[in-house]
Order: C-alpha cells, then structure tokens, then sequence
C-alpha cells in the first residue's frame, strides 16, 4: 500500500543553522507530495507541497523538490528560526477515487536561540 | 484562506458515554471531509471519508459502530464516538476538501477526547 516514511525526531537545532528532514515514499501511480506543518497547540497546515515530477515546492524559506528517481521529497531551510518550532508531516495524495492524504509520522523540530 | 473550525477543542467524558465532535467548513463547500486519530509521537490515522449525502467510506481496522460519521451537508461532518471507553482518548482532526479543481485540504484544530 501507500506509505510515507520520514526521519524520526526530535531534530534539535540552534538558530540558523541549516535543516534537512528526510522523506521517501512509496505509491502506486503518481502521487501529489506535501509537507504539513503543526504548530504547538494548532491544527495541520500545509506548508508546500508539488505535484509532479521535478517539481520544487517552496514557502516561508522552506522547499522540497519531488524526486520520482529516488521517490524521496525532502524537506529543507537554508537558516532555521526559533519560530520554525513545530512538528512537520510530509504526506502523499493518489489523484484517483477519493483522493485521501497518506501521512509520515512527523518530525519535530526545536529551533533554540 | 478557508478556514475549518472543529467543536469542540477539548472534552472529558466519562467511560460508556457518546461524544459528538462537529468540523464545520465556514467560508468553503466541502464536498469530502477525512477524519483522523493522532496518537502520541505517532502520525495521524485517517479514520473515514465522508461525502455529503452519502455514507462514510471507513479504513480497514476502524469501527463503524464506534466511530459514527455523518455528512448532513457541504459545510458540516460529525464523528460521534458511542460507548467511549480510555482507550478512545485521542486528538481527533477533521479536515475538508474545497469543491474545486485544486481540491486542497484544510484542516481543522483538532478536537482532543480524554475519556474517564
């Protein structure tokens, strides 16, 4: 079946520093790719997310680029801030029949001054 | 953007009671809703999808009798756990599929359920 694996955490970082959250899938066809961001005492939100192949996803600083070769979606930020503090899903979505979202189990990133 | 609102944010019940959760899409039709269970460190589990009109489309390992979801319109799905015991303590996130092309999700706040 569909599944999404990604590095366990916590990832530990100090403000600045680069960051790096792994992610590889597995699907049948062609899925969308997302990552989600939860912050403390919040529901999900989709921080970016790519449709196709090549695709590079990019918002607030972070990006991600879809890499059938290696079916992996990794997620990256060039210089953390303390604000980046949250836990992040990275997710699938087969385009067929109900379209439902397969979830990673989350990585959580503390950013410290 | 859309906003998705779940009521309520937090409740205690007591062991062999029924809780009704609501996730209601306040600016945005939402022809699909999916409900999911997050455990402790662990990812979510989706749950159900529900479409308006029609009945849910439970995951393999979900109870249907337990975890009652209903989709009464494009703006409102219910999840009705019957017979709570402990081990249904939970967050419970609901999320909404706007009727569109880009068909995004949105996702409640999420509805946490300690039972006693």
């Amino acid at each position: 079946g569909d599944s999404v694996t990604q590095m366990e955490g916590p990832v530990t970082l100090s403000e600045e520093a680069f960051l790096t959250i792994n992610c590889t899938y597995t699907a049948t066809g062609y899925p969308s790719l997302f990552w989600y961001v939860q912050y403390p005492g919040e529901g999900l939100q989709l921080l970016l997310k790519a449709t196709k192949a090549d695709d590079k996803g990019s918002n607030k600083g972070f990006e991600a680029t879809y890499r059938k070769e290696t079916t992996s979606f990794h997620l990256e930020k060039g210089s953390v801030q303390v604000s980046d503090s949250a836990v992040y899903f990275c997710a699938l979505k087969i385009p067929q029949g109900y379209q439902k979202v397969t979830f990673g189990t989350g990585t959580k990133l503390q950013v410290i001054p | 953007g859309a906003v998705v609102s779940q009521h309520p944010s937090w409740v205690i019940c007591k062991s062999g009671t029924s809780v009704k959760i609501e996730c209601r899409s306040l600016d945005f039709q939402a022809t699909t809703m999916f409900w999911y269970r997050q455990f402790p460190k662990q990812s979510l589990m989706l749950m159900a999808t529900s479409n308006e009109g029609s009945k849910a489309t439970y995951e393999q390992g979900v109870e249907k009798d337990k975890f009652l979801i209903n989709h009464a319109s494009l703006t409102l799905s219910t999840l009705t756990v019957t017979s709570a015991h402990p081990e249904d303590s939970s967050f419970y996130i609901c999320s909404a599929r706007q009727a569109t092309n880009t068909g995004e999700l949105f996702f409640g706040e999420g509805s946490r359920l300690t039972v006693l």
